[in-house]
């Protein structure tokens, strides 16, 4: 159990159905973030949310959109993507935004997405 | 920019050995990360490194500032130890949104 919940798991849609992922963490952490990873690549930063307000938006293509309703629960909304979308999708949390050297990330399982 | 270079990219060892996994960077930090992907792909903090050496069980990891450059070592290594090991480093002033560049991952098997 790592405090950090993501679901589902495992995701297959086509290009042009509309679905979301959904992460949840039980830490009491006040930093969310959504990662992606595909294969033979670094993590990549998609979105950083502190206390509930958007951070940063690494340049994401708008057919990704989050959404944080409260510190607990980070969705990751997905609406007409391409097959070079598939990866791992990655939630994590930390204590507090960039203060990494005392808080580190928490991770979830991720939600492995293949695109059709 | 922050380069993170980690080798070997791929490593199969036997079980019982001693295994070594590097990490290069190239600008000054404020603290290094190593973490653990299972194949799963859920990732587990096994260190947070801003000077010297951290034990855990098996596992060391230790850092030279001066050098740019961090080992994760492995003793006495199991199958369950097969993971993707991912070398992270926080910058002063740099790196992404989270102030993090990661490395591309080590992608060790160890075999019975």
């Amino acid at each position: 159990e790592t405090g950090v919940t993501q679901t589902p798991r495992h995701l297959v849609m086509g290009m042009t159905n509309k679905k979301s992922l959904k992460c949840e963490q039980h830490l009491g952490h006040n930093a969310m973030y959504w990662y992606k990873q595909s294969a033979k690549k670094p993590l990549e930063l998609m979105f950083v949310y502190s206390l509930e307000e958007r951070v940063e938006n690494n340049s994401v293509p708008s057919r990704f959109s989050p959404e944080c309703p409260n510190s607990s629960h980070l969705f990751l909304h997905l609406h007409t993507l391409q097959p070079e979308d598939s990866a791992l999708y990655l939630c994590a949390s930390s204590q507090e935004y960039r203060d990494l050297v005392r808080s580190p990330l928490h991770f979830g399982n991720g939600t492995r997405l293949t695109v059709t | 920019k922050n380069e993170v270079e980690q080798s070997p990219q791929n490593l199969t060892a036997q079980e019982g050995e001693f295994i070594t996994i590097n990490c290069s960077y190239s600008v000054g930090i404020s603290a290094l990360h190593w973490l653990q992907q299972h194949p799963g792909g859920g990732i587990v903090s096994l260190f947070m490194l801003s000077s010297g050496k951290k034990k855990h069980g098996r596992l060391i990891a230790t850092i030279n500032i001066q050098e740019k450059h961090s080992s994760l070592h492995i003793t006495a290594s199991h199958p369950r130890d097969s993971a993707v090991y991912i070398c992270a480093v926080r910058s002063w002033g740099g790196g992404g949104a989270d102030g993090l560049t990661f490395g591309k991952g080590t992608h060790l098997i160890i075999q019975p």
